[in-house]
């Protein structure tokens, strides 16, 4: 059974930190990685998706990384800013019917 | 193209009631799944539907039932609500393609007192 962890559970950096956070899988059989942003009391928005063949996607300040040997996929945000405060989750996308395993997520406190 | 659209946006409900919440998406996915998100639970598969029709169990199904007569449509049923119930209930959709990402709506939020 595939399990996703998220550490660590909540973080507070100061505005202009670079910062990466961090996701395990225990099922190395994924199809991809996915990483999701969700501000307080709203829905899921997607980030990053790497698919199993690559080892990372970049989008503006933000870079994926997967290892799939490892079992591990991180999340690095550079020059943080306060509107990168949110909650953030990494799912892995595995089986016939793309499921996703999401792990609890990291709480993210960028200070100004 | 309004995506993966939920109703009812928040609901509160007394124990034992019984309640359905929609969920219908615009995008021709064959793939429709619901989850909930609890606090410190992350979100867990509920039932999910990979075609019209069908439907099959997630991770939590119990308490719940479910029903996808028409393709763009996912319903979730609650026959008799449970406190333990209270969440935050997210419908998503996604095409039939290996590794493809899904496409969520904004969420449910309902309590049961």
């Amino acid at each position: 059974k595939q399990e996703v962890t998220q550490i660590p559970a909540a973080l507070s950096v100061p505005e202009g930190e670079n910062l990466v956070l961090n996701c395990s899988f225990t099922d190395s059989a994924i199809y991809n990685l996915q990483w999701f942003r969700q501000d307080p009391g709203k829905g899921l928005t997607s980030l990053l998706l790497i698919q199993s063949s690559q080892r990372e996607q970049t989008s503006g300040r933000l870079n994926a990384s997967l290892d799939k040997s490892s079992g591990r996929s991180t999340l690095y945000i550079a020059a943080s800013q306060p509107g990168d405060s949110a909650t953030y989750l990494c799912a892995a996308i595995g089986g016939a019917t793309n499921k996703l395993i999401f792990g609890t997520g990291t709480l993210l406190a960028v200070q100004p | 193209n309004a995506g993966v659209t939920q109703t009812p946006k928040f609901r509160v409900l007394k124990t034992g009631q019984s309640m359905t919440l929609l969920c219908a998406q615009d995008m021709n996915h064959e793939y429709m799944y619901w989850y909930r998100q609890d606090p410190g639970m992350g979100l867990r598969l509920i039932h999910y539907s990979v075609g019209e029709g069908t439907t099959a169990k997630g991770e939590v199904p119990d308490g719940y039932n479910v029903s996808r007569l028409k393709k763009q449509n996912f319903l979730l049923g609650l026959e008799s609500a449970a406190p333990s119930q209270t969440s935050v209930y997210f419908c998503a959709s996604g095409h039939v393609v290996d590794g493809e990402t899904q496409y969520f709506g904004p969420g449910t939020r309902l309590l049961v007192l």
